[in-house]
């Protein structure tokens, strides 16, 4: 079976622009999780998808943004790009929410310029 | 805010010793769970703790939940090379957010 798959993997855009990373989960999961991983840091929570709700939101601007699909894949968008919004971007999938196992996609590598 | 904190943030090991690497929380916790970063990887899942006082092994790892649901600890004994990574201990305190501590890098001398 696949695991989570993200894509673009690595990505570079200009100071300004807008982004959208895509995940998709691995069959049969219904939740998505997406996470900011600053180089030597933790990873942070930006949004939580479970059955295409919005279940948990971290404390990122509204410049993030994310929708799940009827297939549970998801998009992470981000507008008017900052040099510090250059980091690794996680999506995660599990069966429920939270409190369930969560599985880690290899990541997208957004470097901002 | 919700925070989880970890300690050491390094650990430099000799292959063959055993290290402990906790992880403390400003509130109570619902759920704790570990997970292991190689370096250029993602993380990987290792163990979910949800009881108070709970213990769980897995081989050369020993987890553990404080009683207070508010620390964990997770300790490795006889280090291999293989150990090398960055763990990283995360909980859910309410809703669905999982808060992650910012991990203890542990580097192993052969």
């Amino acid at each position: 079976d696949a695991g989570v798959t993200q894509s673009p993997t690595h990505l570079i855009k200009t100071r300004g622009q807008h982004v959208t990373l895509r995940c998709s989960p691995i069959s049969g999961h219904k939740s998505v999780s997406w996470y900011q991983q600053v180089l030597g840091q933790g990873p942070q929570f930006i949004f939580q998808y479970y059955e295409k709700e919005e279940r948990g939101r971290g404390n990122f601007p509204d410049r993030f943004s994310a929708r799940q699909f009827p297939n549970y894949s998801s998009e992470l968008n981000v507008n008017a790009l900052l040099l510090g919004d250059s980091a690794l971007y996680l999506c995660a999938s599990s069966l429920r929410t939270a409190y369930t196992e969560a599985f880690f996609g290899q990541g997208t590598r957004l470097t901002v310029v | 805010g919700q925070q989880v904190m970890q300690i050491p943030q390094y650990q430099h090991v000799q292959e063959g010793e055993d290290f402990t690497t906790y992880c403390n929380s400003s509130t109570t916790l619902s759920n704790i769970q570990w997970y292991k970063q190689r370096p250029g990887g993602h993380p990987v899942f290792l163990i979910q703790l949800v009881k108070s006082g709970e213990v769980k092994k897995q081989k050369r790892l020993t987890f553990q939940f404080g009683e207070a649901k508010k620390n964990s600890s997770l300790h490795i004994t006889a280090t291999q090379t293989t150990d090398v990574g960055t763990y990283f201990c995360a909980g859910t305190a309410a809703g669905n957010k999982l808060t992650f501590g910012g991990g203890t890098r542990v580097l192993v001398k052969p």
